[in-house]
């Protein structure tokens, strides 16, 4: 699996946007960027994917550079449940064994009240 | 909906002894996967179920665990005999196939069971 390179930690004040890094300059062609973050006590969850247009859902947005070697993750308006690690991890979407998430260290995000 | 339930939430037992790790999946999910993170590393992927059929299972560390999904519903994880080493949280989570896009589905983690071997 290609590899991510992600901030060991970020800090951010509540209601402000967070915008987390993420990169993968040996991305192939055929990987989809996925985030997922874990809070605390609790198993990982998804954020968001995307292949090579910026993506927005009601948790996030992704934005992914045009040669596709980085990403960020953007939290709109931080809050304090949004404190947690996050993961950038690259899937190759024709699918086998690629099915499996492959989770780096990840980004662990303070939000100060 | 309910979510991925997993049971026992925390297991404490002896080397040596066996333990059994349960995941119920998302109801219609045929996807199932094991994952684990010890003390200090990362989360680490154990094997893929379709259904009852084991697609993936290059991360299952060794002979001593067994993973089972018998009739594509619930799973579990045997661990037997357990060593110091597998002491961690273990992960089970589930994904919809859908239309010949799995690849892309988001994976829903239950809350994991943490399992320490004294």
């Amino acid at each position: 699996d290609a590899k991510t390179t992600q901030p060991n930690s970020m800090e951010s004040n509540e209601e402000e946007p967070v915008h987390l890094p993420c990169n993968h300059s040996t991305i192939s062609g055929t990987d989809y960027i996925h985030w997922y973050r874990q809070l605390p006590s609790q198993g990982p969850e998804y954020v968001i994917h995307g292949l090579t247009s910026n993506v927005n859902n009601r948790m996030a947005s992704l934005a992914i550079a045009e040669d596709r070697k980085s990403s960020t993750l953007i939290l709109h308006r931080a809050t304090l449940r949004d404190a947690a690690v996050y993961y950038c991890i690259l899937r190759d979407r024709r699918g086998g064994s690629n099915y499996k998430l492959t989770f780096g260290k990840g980004t662990l995000l303070t939000v100060n009240p | 909906e309910a979510g991925v339930t997993q049971f026992p939430s925390h297991s404490v037992i002896e080397k040596g002894q066996t333990v059994t790790l349960r995941c119920d999946p998302i109801s219609g999910h045929d996807n199932l996967y094991w994952y684990r993170r010890v003390m200090g590393k990362e989360i680490k992927f154990l094997l893929h179920f379709v259904k009852e059929s084991k697609q993936d299972e290059s991360g299952m560390p060794n002979n001593r665990f067994l993973a089972e999904r018998t009739g594509g519903t619930y799973s579990t994880l045997k661990v037997q005999p357990a060593e110091l080493e597998d002491s961690g949280v273990y992960f089970c989570a589930s994904s919809h196939s859908g239309h010949g896009t799995g690849i892309y589905n988001e994976q829903f983690f239950g809350p994991g069971t943490r399992l320490t071997v004294l």
